[in-house]
């Protein structure tokens, strides 16, 4: 199977300083990695996800990296603001003999102070 | 997402007794997921579905089971609940194209 790692657990950071959260996989076979947001009481959100025929992708604020020699993909989030504080978790695929499944990484609790 | 539907929201219960958390889902999706949420560990898989007729043990389906009653629901059972089950827990739907759209979780307590 895939083993995922995310750090930190907690980051904390000024309202308008950048954030970056950190992911590496084990299985050189993945190509799919998605990242979500969970805010507190909801289920996890998909906010953006790379595949690994690219190295980077944006959309607004938010660009996700992947550095496939280093089997490690990063979160980057700008201009923080309030409203991003909450729990994202990044994952990685891999096969099984059912198919295409997903592992996830342990969380990254952010808060962005005001 | 408001497409996939977990009930209950809450659940407190005691040791010995039979539970399930229901799922329904109008993504029209084939493949369903049953995940359960501790702090600091993340979302471990417990079973999935990627058809009606089709069960597949995930990374700790001890002391849990699974029905895919149909297409659009896939409903998680603890058949004796004991308190280390005390956890969030979560159905997930998806396509064949991987990514997954998550309900929005049944916290359960046993005490």
């Amino acid at each position: 199977g895939e083993n995922v790692e995310q750090h930190p657990s907690t980051l904390s950071v000024q309202e308008g300083d950048s954030a970056v959260i950190k992911c590496t996989y084990s299985d050189s076979a993945s190509n799919y990695f998605p990242w979500y947001k969970q805010e507190l009481g909801k289920g996890p959100q998909l906010i953006i996800d790379i595949r690994s025929n690219v190295g980077e992708k944006k959309d607004q604020r938010i660009a996700v990296t992947l550095n496939k020699t280093a089997k490690h993909f990063s979160l980057h989030i700008t201009e923080t603001q309030p409203e991003d504080s909450a729990v994202y978790f990044c994952a990685a695929n891999f096969h099984n003999n059912a198919g295409n499944m997903l592992t996830f990484g342990g969380g990254t609790r952010l808060m962005v102070k005001p | 997402d408001a497409d996939v539907t977990q009930t209950p929201r809450n659940r407190i219960t005691k040791t010995g007794k039979r539970i399930m958390l229901e799922c329904s889902q109008t993504k029209g999706h084939d493949r369903m997921y049953w995940y359960r949420q501790d702090p600091g560990l993340g979302l471990r898989l417990i079973y999935y579905s990627f058809d009606v007729k089709d069960i597949n043990k995930g990374e700790i389906s001890d002391g849990y089971s699974v029905s895919r009653q149909a297409q659009a629901k896939f409903s998680l059972s603890l058949e004796s609940a004991i308190p280390n089950q005390t956890a969030l827990y979560f159905c997930a739907t998806s396509d064949s194209t991987t990514a997954q759209h998550f309900g929005d979780g049944t916290r359960l307590s046993i005490l």
